[in-house]
């Protein structure tokens, strides 16, 4: 089977503008998941979703956004970028509700 | 909620040395428990999980980790360290719920 895919790999963007990335999960899993990695704050959970709802959503304000589609591909959006907004995003899919998850390789944003 | 602690942030042993990295997690009930590896510049790689039966559990790569519900740990070991194990080491705990709590990481350094 194909790993969970992420586009892009690396993107740069200004403050203010908004950015989408995507996430496309290993065949048959339902569950995306959405990570933000920096060194100053680590691995931190965005939200997640299973079968087009959002189950569960961690501490961050509401220009954080996703939404996933009726294949289980997700797609997270940024709007209003500010600095500190530069991460490595990770997406990881699940085939179920025991927390295994599987990570792509993440998208770098950088926003000057 | 549930959190982790890994007390260690950077560690350096000698290639065929042992190894041990700490993992301290906090849960009211019976977690889920990870550990994952990271390469530089890439996404996480699941080593092994525990959620219930015998404590002793094996991974990929010749890692295992033992789960000890009295000291709240789940410490990852492995017996000779090969230079190629060389990364960044993350203990997560779950609850069930695809909401994933990473500890801040373990770097590893392996000397020649």
């Amino acid at each position: 089977k194909a790993g969970v895919t992420q586009t892009p790999r690396y993107l740069i963007k200004t403050r203010g503008q908004q950015v989408t990335l995507s996430c496309s999960p290993i065949s048959g899993h339902r569950s995306v998941s959405w990570y933000q990695q920096t060194p100053g704050q680590g691995l931190q959970f965005l939200f997640e979703y299973f079968s087009e709802t959002q189950r569960n959503k961690g501490n961050f304000p509401g220009r954080f956004s996703g939404r996933q589609f009726s294949n289980s591909r997700s797609e997270m959006n940024v709007s209003t970028l500010e600095l500190g907004d530069s991460a490595l995003y990770l997406c990881a899919s699940s085939p179920d509700n025991t927390d295994t998850q599987y990570f792509g390789p993440g998208t770098r944003l950088t926003v000057l | 909620a549930q959190s982790v602690t890994q007390p260690d942030i950077h560690i350096t042993v000698s290639e065929g040395a042992s190894l041990e990295l700490r993992c301290n997690y906090s849960y009211g009930a019976t977690p889920y428990l990870f550990w994952y590896v990271q390469s530089p510049g890439q996404g996480l790689q699941l080593l092994l999980k525990y959620f219930s039966g015998d404590t002793l559990v094996q991974g990929i790569k010749g890692f295992e980790a033992e789960f000890k519900r009295s000291q709240s740990s789940f410490n990852l070991r492995k017996p000779s360290v090969h230079w190629s194990d060389a990364a960044e080491y993350f203990c997560a705990v779950g609850a069930g719920d695809n909401d994933m709590r990473f500890g801040a990481g373990t770097r590893l350094t392996v000397k020649p």
